[in-house]
């Protein structure tokens, strides 16, 4: 019972270094979604992804690409990370027959 | 554009009744959902109101008002475990488009005292 599985969990990064967070899911969602969350905030949308092939931009992209190759997985990658991109984040999937999110468990990045 | 509101801090003590409000203001509406989140932790479903009026599971129950843009989350017989933050979030209708991401409040952190 996997559900969403994000990996890494935690990653430190210097300004400027590149890295790709991994989000898979198991369920064969359709829809697939990035989420960041800094200290008493909540979820800001980055990037969203309707199906495999497809992406699209949220409320807070800058700074941020994203790939979905295929159906179960959902790449979200920093090409030159800030200390603005530390945080905390969040992938969720959900069925397109239905309204309920699938969160996985958070990758918390700190950028130095 | 959706906007979102929920208070930022709430202390009850532990036995008692507390209710987190959640107001929004919205296009294209079709539900309003709460999540706990414990620190360090992914957010956790705990209800979701499509129709007006109060749905009741167990300790917790939650409330829509669809012509006030109005929620709330009443938390009864509070344990010490409830102290987390809670997040209302905002459900688009599929006229909003078929990704039909959601849009959450800042979360509302609740303090349970002994």
């Amino acid at each position: 019972n996997a559900g969403v599985t994000q990996t890494p969990k935690f990653r430190v990064l210097k300004t400027g270094q590149s890295m790709t967070l991994l989000c898979a899911q198991d369920m064969n969602h359709e829809y697939m979604y990035w989420y960041r969350q800094d200290p008493g905030m909540g979820l800001r949308l980055i990037h969203y992804s309707v199906g495999e092939g497809t992406t699209a931009k949220g409320e807070v992209p800058d700074g941020y690409n994203v790939s979905r190759l295929k159906k179960q997985n959902f790449l979200l990658g920093l090409e030159s990370a800030a200390p603005s991109q530390t945080s905390v984040y969040f992938c969720a999937s959900r069925s397109g027959q239905g309204y309920g999110y699938t969160f996985g468990s958070g990758t918390r990045l700190t950028v130095v | 554009g959706q906007n979102i509101d929920q208070p930022t801090e709430m202390t009850a003590t532990e036995g008692a009744i507390v209710q987190i409000n959640c107001t929004y203001q919205t296009s294209g509406f079709n539900g309003l959902f709460w999540y706990q989140q414990h620190a360090g932790e992914a957010p956790t479903f705990l209800s979701y109101n499509v129709l007006d009026g109060l749905e009741e599971k167990g300790r917790f129950s939650s409330f829509l008002s669809r012509s006030k843009g109005y929620s709330y989350l009443l938390l009864k017989e509070l344990q010490m475990k409830d102290s987390a933050s809670y997040l209302c979030a905002v459900f688009p209708s599929f006229s909003s488009g078929s990704a039909r991401q959601l849009t959450f409040g800042s979360g509302t952190q609740l303090t349970v005292l002994p």
